[in-house]
């Protein structure tokens, strides 16, 4: 069972769009990282966001950890061919596990 | 800071046959990690080391170990080739050092495709 939950598992959408995806959980996580991966490349590091409530801003990438830190979401505008990759969230619970969503897959064409 | 280094980057085996992958982590950086990556199964944990000591597991078979040197380096061994092993091999380290940090930087990967 996956302990964080990531949706939707796949998005296609039109350069220019802007897109939305999440990452739930019903544990508390002190610190929640977003990566994203290319096809055969390691996931990289895109934020952490460490505080409930914090918004961080990554260019057009807008990063958000809830207020109770179980949740955040990653809201890309005026989406580029170059986001496509596919969107991991990763946290540690409370039992000190690091714990990874099975990743969002982010297609965006031209 | 160079970044962490995974070699080979490709690997072609026969069923049967053992493995052994090399990672380098960040310099500075005492814990590595590695991961499995399928596409059904997605990112899965194999085994953490930190200071040469392993210090989590996850639920792989005996066949798949790993270690780690003085200069933190670690390597990871799949014995006994199958099918099945072939994946995406993710080695990602972590500094561990200053309080506690969750962040993972990973390696490029070795893809493994056993025969």
């Amino acid at each position: 069972t996956q302990l964080l939950e990531q949706s939707p598992q796949f998005l296609s959408i039109q350069e220019g769009e802007n897109l939305t995806v999440y990452c739930n959980s019903s544990s508390v996580f002190s610190s929640l990282q977003w990566y994203r991966q290319e096809p055969g490349e390691g996931p990289v590091l895109l934020v952490t966001v460490v505080t409930g409530g914090e918004v961080k801003k990554l260019k057009r990438l807008t990063f958000q950890f809830g207020d109770a830190r179980k949740d955040s979401s990653l809201h890309i505008t005026a989406a580029q061919p170059g986001d496509t990759g596919l969107y991991l969230c990763s946290g540690t619970d409370s039992w000190g596990k690091l714990q990874f969503g099975a990743g969002t897959q982010v297609v965006v064409t031209p | 800071k160079a970044g962490v280094t995974q070699t080979p980057r490709y690997l072609i085996k026969t069923r049967g046959q053992q493995v052994t992958l090399s990672c380098s982590p960040i310099s500075g950086h005492r814990s590595v990690s590695w991961y499995q990556q399928t596409p059904g199964q997605g990112l899965q944990f194999l085994f953490e080391y930190f200071s040469e000591t392993q210090r989590n597991k996850g639920n792989f078979p005996g066949r798949f170990s790993g270690r780690q040197f003085s200069n933190s380096r670690s390597e990871m061994n799949v014995s006994t080739l199958e099918l099945g092993d072939s994946a995406l091999y993710l080695c990602a380290s972590q500094s561990r050092t200053s309080g506690y940090t969750d962040t993972q930087y990973f390696g490029p990967g070795t893809r493994l495709t056993v025969l």
